[in-house]
């Protein structure tokens, strides 16, 4: 079975640009997240969705940070424009059923680089 | 709020040496407990997960953890480190709605011949 997908895998763009990240996540699972890992730091959580809605997207910086998962499945995170800052990795995630103790399974993330 | 706490930003072992990474937690609600491996340019690869039931996990690779409440610790150990075992290791707890996970800052594993 595929696990999480995500593209493309490294992006490099100067600052003031726009980046959109894709994700497919595992075949079944309705929650999807996306985590964004600074360097040297753990990944901290952007934006959750269960099915095609978002349910908590309090730590989403929605002046420049925009997201959506049509139709439930694949998922696009865009930034637009771009700050130095936002170096990082974004990495998306998907599970079903956390809540009973089932896993939470990570992509090999995107690698953005803003110059 | 739940946080967790990791002791050392990088750990030196020999190869054939014992593991040890720290994790101490604070949760509002009976925790669930992960550590995560993340090997260079890649995602996150679950190890193992404490939920419920018996308290000393074991997981991929050889590593157990094993969690004590009385602590709030869920260290993380390998008997004989190998050199595929360098990485960077994440301890994480779920949110107290259990719906998503929150992560330490990560210790670096660094294993010399």
């Amino acid at each position: 079975e595929a696990g999480v997908v995500q593209s493309p895998r490294y992006k490099i763009i100067e600052k003031k640009q726009p980046v959109a990240f894709w994700c497919n996540p595992i075949s079944g699972h309705n929650t999807l997240y996306w985590y964004r890992q600074n360097l040297g730091q753990g990944p901290e959580l952007l934006i959750r969705y269960e099915n095609e809605e978002a349910v908590d997207d309090s730590q989403l910086p929605k002046d420049r940070f925009s997201a959506e998962r049509l139709k439930g499945v694949d998922s696009t995170l865009k930034i637009q424009p771009a700050e130095l800052g936002d170096s990082a990795v974004y990495l998306c995630a998907s599970s079903s059923g956390f809540s009973s103790g089932n896993t939470i399974y990570f992509g090999e993330g995107s690698w953005l680089t803003v110059v | 709020a739940q946080s967790v706490t990791q002791l050392g930003s990088h750990v030196s072992v020999s190869e054939g040496a014992l593991v040890l990474l720290r994790c101490n937690y604070s949760s509002s609600v009976p925790p669930y407990l992960f550590w995560y491996v993340q090997y260079p340019n890649q995602g996150l690869q679950l190890l193992l997960k404490y939920t419920t039931g018996a308290t000393l996990v074991k997981g991929i690779n050889g590593f157990e953890a094993e969690f004590k409440k009385s602590e709030t610790s869920f260290h993380l150990t390998k008997p004989s480190a190998h050199m595929s075992d360098a990485a960077e290791y994440f301890c994480a707890v779920a949110n107290s709605g259990y719906s998503t996970l929150t992560f330490g800052k990560g210790t670096m594993l660094l294993v010399s011949p």
